[in-house]
């Protein structure tokens, strides 16, 4: 089934650690976004891609870097730099175009600093 | 930038009732809005959208939305609510690009 995995579902770092996070989706769809979740937040963009070799800001990329070498693959890397980075993170993709695709989004990864 | 807003955190409903969450937009251009909904611990699922047309727009498990252009609404509605609508529900809106906002959510909780 088409579909977007999210690896792993829980994960723990020890301060100071960088810590990647997997998202893989098998849709064909050209654009990807991650998102941080946080009690009483809503869902705030970290970083989003349209096109394989390609990626945007979102509104909170400071501490964390992504990379999109293939179409299916848009994996999130969380740096020692990011000071609070205890959250459940998103992933999610849609048809790119004129915006109007509706977002598939994984199950999630909850992180938690140690 | 395009920005939703959800202004309640909650919303209590008894069973039966008509549940409405509410949602207003900001974005230049033409909206392209999305109703989405999260059970704990999961991803979102998506409800319904809004691209062109009819303004009043039918999703999935009974739910509708009626897009306002004059209030810049987007509100979410369920003529009779069930226990297990219970969960959190989020708007989202697009301009025509592909940077897609959420808003805060509502907790929506149905009361037996």
């Amino acid at each position: 089934d088409g579909g977007i995995t999210q690896s792993p579902k829980y994960l723990f770092r020890k301060e100071g650690q960088n810590v990647t996070l997997s998202c893989e989706q098998n849709l064909n769809h050209d654009a990807m976004y991650w998102y941080r979740q946080d009690p009483g937040q809503g869902l705030r963009l970290i970083y989003y891609s349209q096109i394989v070799n390609d990626f945007q800001k979102g509104d909170i990329a400071e501490g964390y870097s992504v990379s999109r070498e293939k179409k299916e693959s848009f994996p999130l890397t969380v740096t020692s730099a990011q000071k609070n980075p205890t959250a459940f993170y998103l992933c999610a993709s849609s048809i790119s175009g004129k915006g109007q695709g509706d977002a598939f989004f994984g199950q999630g990864t909850r992180l938690t600093v140690v | 930038a395009q920005s939703v807003a959800q202004p309640e955190d909650q919303v209590n409903v008894a069973e039966g009732n008509p549940l409405t969450v509410k949602c207003t937009y900001s974005v230049s251009g033409n909206p392209y809005l999305f109703w989405y909904v999260q059970y704990p611990n999961r991803g979102l699922q998506f409800l319904l959208k809004y691209i062109t047309g009819d303004n009043l727009v039918k999703g999935s498990y009974g739910f509708e939305a009626e897009f306002n252009k004059s209030q810049t609404s987007f509100h979410l509605k369920k003529p009779s609510a069930l226990v297990s609508d219970s969960a959190l529900y989020f708007c989202a809106v697009r301009n025509g690009n592909n940077r897609l906002a959420f808003g805060k959510g509502n907790q929506v909780v149905v009361i037996p």
